[in-house]
């Protein structure tokens, strides 16, 4: 049972557009959601977090939005950078559970 | 501050050996994580650790233990390995200091098991 989902394995976005990632969790339980990025053969980088209780979080670049009456959360970055192409994962976390619960990944190639 | 350590960066194992790996968290972070990153299954949560105590356990067989020191530290066993254990193994840690704290990651240890 997946209880998170990144439904687009891959995604393609020109230099300096916006790059729009999509994540919807099945568990009511989860209430603190977090995306990485990974580049082959390393550990996850820590990008942005949002708890349950905002709806909104931006750092620099990055925003992500959740919207919790549809299980859904979102990162944008804007602009894309060469830089940015990596493989994203969206996680969730219940309350006071280390646990990170990992969706399947999508792999963000932005073309110069 | 340092960051995740996990040492070695790269194992080849036979079938039926065992293999113990090894994370060191970043400083002041008292819970410690490992998770499984495989092609077919992505990342998937072995067991996290917290002042020397599993807290909490994914659904992995006994062949797969762990443990955690008094300073943190802690280490990942994998006894009688099967082929299908080949992976990257990640380690995890953090502060635990509030409620909403995130897990920083280390660069994993690639392990093949031939």
């Amino acid at each position: 049972d997946q209880q998170v989902k990144q439904n687009s394995p891959s995604l393609s976005v020109q230099e300096g557009r916006i790059s729009i990632l999509n994540c919807d969790y099945t568990n009511s339980m989860f209430d603190y959601f977090l995306w990485y990025k990974k580049y082959p053969a390393e550990g996850p980088t820590f990008l942005i977090s949002i708890s349950s209780i905002k709806d909104k979080n931006e750092d620099g670049r990055f925003t992500v939005f959740l919207n919790k009456s549809a299980k859904h959360l979102s990162l944008h970055i804007v602009p894309s950078q060469p830089g940015d192409s990596a493989v994203y994962f969206c996680a969730a976390r219940g309350f006071g559970n280390e646990k990170l619960t990992f969706g399947t990944g999508t792999r963000l190639t932005i073309i110069p | 501050k340092a960051g995740v350590t996990q040492t070695p960066r790269y194992l080849i194992k036979t079938r039926g050996q065992q293999v113990t790996l090894s994370c060191s968290p970043i400083s002041g972070h008292r819970s410690v994580s490992w998770y499984q990153q495989t092609p077919g299954q992505g990342l998937q949560f072995l067991f996290e650790y917290f002042s020397e105590t599993q807290r909490n356990k994914g659904n992995f067989p006994g062949r797969f233990s762990g443990r955690q020191f008094s300073n943190s530290r802690s280490e990942m066993n994998v006894s009688t390995l099967e082929l299908g254990d080949s992976a990257l193994y990640l380690c995890a840690s953090s502060s635990q200091g509030a409620v909403n704290t995130e897990a920083f990651f280390g660069q994993g240890t690639r392990l093949t098991v031939v």
